[in-house]
């Protein structure tokens, strides 16, 4: 398995301002993902990255939003932009090991953001 | 959108098997069955996963029907400490993950 970490792991943020999350994983990796969960809600897929090409978004989040970056197998990072109360969620990374067969997704720990 | 049906929520008793069962009567030939869990807002965990036969591991076993439309993940001595959300997820062709609402299982002391 991976060892996922996030930074920030939590953070409180005005609204109108915008807020960078990184995702660090201890090896090379050619999918990452990132999704939201909202208050006692289930995860939602934002944006698969794939390095070296554009983020591809999910109906219902556009890149003007959420930025993302990937410029290497080992990094990405999402931001929030524009933020308002509606945000306040967590955030989560996840990365895709390919096996022989199949494949497994490992997730990060999570940012947890509050926007006032 | 999420393809698999889950209920909302479960009991079990502390040392005995948690059966959780998931519905995914749409599945295609070539899509798995994915278990993960949440404990308190941290990051999914890995559980296992599975095309057709069934699966074993140190964490569960997992239970999938003849004609694939349904599975079930077995926690075979439940603790304290696997009382989270499980989520069952049906992969589609770009491997991308859509959650469900998942299961709320509580073991019981």
């Amino acid at each position: 398995s991976a060892v996922i970490s996030q930074k920030p792991s939590r953070d409180i943020c005005q609204r109108g301002t915008s807020l960078t999350i990184q995702c660090q994983v201890d090896s090379q990796v050619t999918m990452m993902f990132w999704y939201r969960q909202q208050p006692g809600q289930s995860l939602t897929l934002i944006a698969t990255a794939n390095q070296g090409s554009e983020a591809t978004y999910e109906s219902g989040f556009v890149i003007d939003k959420f930025p993302i970056s990937r410029p290497n197998l080992t990094f990405s990072t999402l931001t929030v932009s524009n933020m308002s109360p509606e945000d306040s969620s967590i955030y989560l990374c996840s990365v895709e090991y390919s096996g022989v067969s199949s494949y497994e997704q490992y997730f990060g720990p999570g940012t947890r953001l509050t926007v006032t | 959108d999420a393809k698999t049906t889950q209920p909302t929520s479960m009991d079990c008793a502390e040392g005995r098997a948690a059966n959780l069962p998931c519905n995914h009567s749409t599945i295609s030939g070539n899509e798995y069955v994915y278990w993960y869990r949440q404990i308190h807002s941290q990051g999914p965990q890995y559980i296992i996963h599975g095309l057709k036969n069934n699966e074993t591991n140190e964490m569960a076993s997992l239970i999938i029907t003849e004609d694939r439309k349904s599975s079930t993940l077995i926690l075979p001595h439940a603790t304290l400490r696997d009382t989270a959300v499980y989520y069952c997820i049906v992969t589609n062709s770009g491997n991308q993950f859509y959650f469900g609402t998942g299961t709320s299982l509580t073991v019981i002391p």
